[in-house]
């Protein structure tokens, strides 16, 4: 049962304009949120997050948001740029209160691809 | 500052064999994650080792199973090799235990069994 979900494998988006990412998710028990970016041969590397408390947080030309009622979160990136081409990965993660964290639970990925 | 290093970058096994891999994490991070990504599938968390000890697994069988060494260095082992064990294999450290803004990954060790 896959706990969080990319379901657009891929997308196309022109230089310059808006690229949206979503993802879903079923467990409430999440309450952390964050998105990845991984180019070929690469690890991922992290972009930017969310805590369950907010609904938007921003970071230049990248803004995540988040829908707890809908388990939905966003990525938004403005203005698209061809470096921006990568395999974006949103993953979430429960915190216990013991202090530490379990691992974080990903989604597969979409592949945003920025046309000149 | 050296990134998180994996080694080797590739591997080709037999079903049956086992298999080591191996992790550097950032000078000065206590905390490595091991993560399998399988063809069509996202992540899917393996490990979790901090300060020499482990501290939580996903859902996977006894087979894969792994160690952190004084220096924070780490491997992983998957006994028994399966066919379906094929994937990517990255490993991630952070500064602080479970701090997962932190990680850093690895470029990964490519796993084929065959």
């Amino acid at each position: 049962d896959q706990q969080v979900k990319q379901n657009s494998p891929s997308l196309s988006v022109q230089e310059g304009r808006i690229s949206i990412l979503n993802c879903d998710y079923t467990n409430s028990m999440f309450d952390y949120f964050l998105w990845y970016k991984k180019y070929p041969a690469e690890g991922p590397t992290f972009l930017i997050s969310i805590s369950s408390i907010k609904d938007k947080n921003e970071d230049g030309r990248f803004t995540v948001f988040l829908n707890k009622s809908a388990k939905h979160l966003s990525l938004h990136i403005v203005p698209s740029q061809p470096g921006d081409s990568a395999v974006y990965f949103c993953a979430a993660r429960i915190e216990y209160s013991g202090g530490g964290a379990d691992g974080l639970t990903f989604g597969k990925g979409t592949h945003l691809i920025i046309q000149p | 500052e050296a990134g998180v290093t994996q080694s080797p970058t590739h591997l080709i096994k037999t079903r049956g064999q086992q298999a080591t891999l191996r992790c550097s994490p950032i000078s000065g991070h206590t905390s490595v994650y091991w993560y399998q990504q399988a063809l069509g599938l996202g992540l899917q968390f393996l490990l979790w080792y901090d300060e020499g000890e482990e501290r939580n697994r996903g859902n996977f069988p006894p087979r894969f199973s792994g160690r952190q060494f004084p220096n924070y260095s780490s491997e992983l082992n998957v006994n028994a090799l399966e066919l379906e064990d094929s994937a990517l294999y990255l490993c991630a450290s952070s500064l602080e235990m479970g701090i997962t803004d932190g990680y850093t990954f690895g470029s990964g060790t490519r796993l084929t069994v065959v």
